[in-house]
C-alpha cells in the first residue's frame, strides 16, 4: 500500500497566521493517465470530513481562498494563508492513484 | 442537495455479520456518473477506505478487507449497502458512506458529499 506521511501531526497556530501541512508518499502519485490523484478533507471536531482540495489544487465550492494545495510526484502541501476560528481540526491527505486509495494519519490544527 | 445518511446495528458480536445501509436523499443512487462508497474511522485514529460500488456494477475494495466485504445497491429504496462478516474488536469504527466525485471532474477518491457516520462497536 501507499504510505502517506503527515507533518507535522499537530499544528498550533496563533490566529491570523499561516499554516502549512507536509504530505509525502511513498510512491509517486501520478497516475497513468497523467494526472495526480491527491486530496486534502478537513474533519472538524464532532463532524464528518469534508472536501476541500481534488487533484493537488483544485479547490472546492464554498471552500475560502485562504486554503492552497500544490506539490508533485510525492510531496505536497495544504497551505491556510490566515487561520481563522473555523480552520480548527484534523487535516487529511489522501491519495486516490493507487489501489488501496489510502489516507495520511491527520494533522491536528488548533489555536494556540 | 444531495444527503446520505448512514444505517446500522450500533452493536455487533464477534464472529458475526455487520450490515450497514446508506440512503441517498436529494438525488438519485441509480446514477452513471458518480460512484458510492465506504470509509471507517476507528475512535481516536484516522480515516481507512473500504470499497466502492457503481451502479452499473463496477466495485473495487481495501484487499485488507476484501475476503469479508460485499457491496450492493438498491434502486428501489435508493440505498447503498455495505456487509462486513466474522467481525473484530479491530471493525470497531465509525462508519461513513461518501459518494465520489466524477472521475473525469474530481479525479479517482475525490469524496464530495459524506454521510454523518455511524458508530459500530464490536463486543460481547
Amino acid at each position: 500500500d501507499v504510505v502517506m506521511t503527515q507533518s507535522p501531526l499537530s499544528l498550533p497556530v496563533t490566529l491570523g497566521q499561516p499554516a502549512s501541512i507536509s504530505c509525502r508518499s511513498s510512491q509517486s502519485l501520478v497516475h497513468s493517465d497523467g494526472n495526480t490523484y491527491l486530496n486534502w478533507f478537513q474533519q472538524r471536531p464532532g463532524q464528518s470530513p469534508r472536501r476541500l482540495i481534488y487533484k493537488v489544487s483544485n479547490r472546492d465550492s464554498g471552500v475560502p481562498d485562504r486554503f492552497s494545495g500544490s506539490g508533485s510526484g510525492t510531496e505536497f502541501t495544504l497551505k491556510i494563508s490566515r487561520v481563522e476560528a473555523e480552520d480548527v481540526g484534523v487535516y487529511y491527505c489522501m491519495q486516490g492513484t493507487h489501489w488501496p486509495w489510502t489516507f495520511g494519519q491527520g494533522t491536528m490544527v488548533e489555536i494556540k | 442537495q444531495v444527503q446520505l445518511q448512514e444505517s446500522g446495528p450500533g452493536l455487533v458480536k464477534p464472529s458475526e455479520t455487520l450490515s450497514l445501509t446508506c440512503t441517498v436523499s436529494g438525488g438519485s443512487v441509480s446514477t452513471r456518473s458518480y460512484y458510492w462508497n465506504w470509509i471507517r474511522q476507528p475512535p481516536g485514529k484516522g480515516l481507512e477506505w473500504i470499497a466502492f460500488m457503481y451502479y452499473s456494477g463496477g466495485t473495487n475494495c481495501n484487499p485488507s478487507l476484501k475476503s469479508r466485504v460485499t457491496m450492493s445497491v438498491d434502486a428501489s429504496k435508493n440505498q447503498f449497502s455495505l456487509t462486513l462478516t466474522s467481525v473484530t474488536a479491530a471493525d470497531t469504527a465509525v462508519y461513513y458512506c461518501a459518494r465520489g466525485d466524477i472521475l473525469a471532474v474530481a479525479g479517482r477518491g475525490a469524496f464530495d458529499i459524506w454521510g454523518q457516520g455511524t458508530m459500530v462497536t464490536v463486543s460481547s
